[in-house]
């Protein structure tokens, strides 16, 4: 079993839907979960940095841990063209180990 | 926010030369710099992770000789492809990692696009 698994996509909404993005792991020793956006030949972005279980916000984006389940959700409000990217979930023991990262989700939003 | 840099952002060589790409931190102080690389609808593969003035932890399967990395300074990491060929055409990351306000967290790089022909 992989460590990080990601539906791939390719995943294709209207604007202005609610996207949905999720992760499962399996090592119950994660803590620390991120979510990274990456464009075409680009380097990824850090988009939500979470520390154990709960919800964040920040803006138009939501970020969903449940250590219980070891399931983790991104959820994009209002999306835009613009958000059209790849979308990797990572996560990492401690703030010092090397991050995981699952093989990321295609999203396209289209006008 | 932080920002990490390379150099060159795309290279194209021929087969048995070598390559260098430079990674560098701009304003904050890299304790640990990764190199990551990526295949087309991949994720990032973690090639190395390099401490400033240490020799360089290689993850499983990635050759040091082949891939060398040296971190002379806390902003700076090189990596040197050598006698490149065409199955090492990739797209390579870098990433550095410290301290950012109150907050330890890493920064990727832009990347490099290398094409080996």
């Amino acid at each position: 079993q992989k460590e990080v698994e990601q539906d791939p996509g390719p995943l294709s909404v209207p604007e202005g839907a609610i996207v949905s993005l999720n992760c499962t792991y399996s090592n119950s020793a994660f803590q620390y979960f991120m979510w990274y956006r990456q464009y075409s030949r680009k380097g990824p972005e850090l988009l939500m940095y979470t520390y154990s279980s709960g919800n964040k916000e920040d803006g138009r984006f939501t970020a969903q841990v449940d250590k219980s389940s070891k399931y983790i959700s991104l959820f994009i409000r209002d999306s835009q063209p613009s958000d059209s990217a790849t979308y990797l979930c990572a996560m990492l023991e401690g703030s010092y180990d090397k991050v995981i990262f699952g093989p990321g989700t295609s999203l396209s939003v289209i006008p | 926010g932080a920002v990490v840099s390379q150099h060159p952002s795309r290279v194209i060589c021929k087969s048995g030369t070598s390559v260098k790409i430079e990674c560098r931190s701009l304003d904050f102080q890299a304790t640990t710099m990764f190199w990551y690389r990526q295949f087309p609808k991949k994720s990032l593969m973690l090639m190395a992770t390099s401490n400033e003035g240490s020799k360089a932890t290689y993850e499983q399967g990635v050759e040091k000789d082949k891939f060398l990395i040296n971190h002379a300074s806390l902003t700076l990491s090189t990596l040197t492809v050598t006698s490149a060929h065409p199955e090492d055409s990739s797209f390579y990351i870098c990433s550095a990692r410290g301290l950012v306000g109150p907050q330890e967290t890493q920064y990727f790089g832009p990347g490099t696009r290398l094409l080996v022909l």
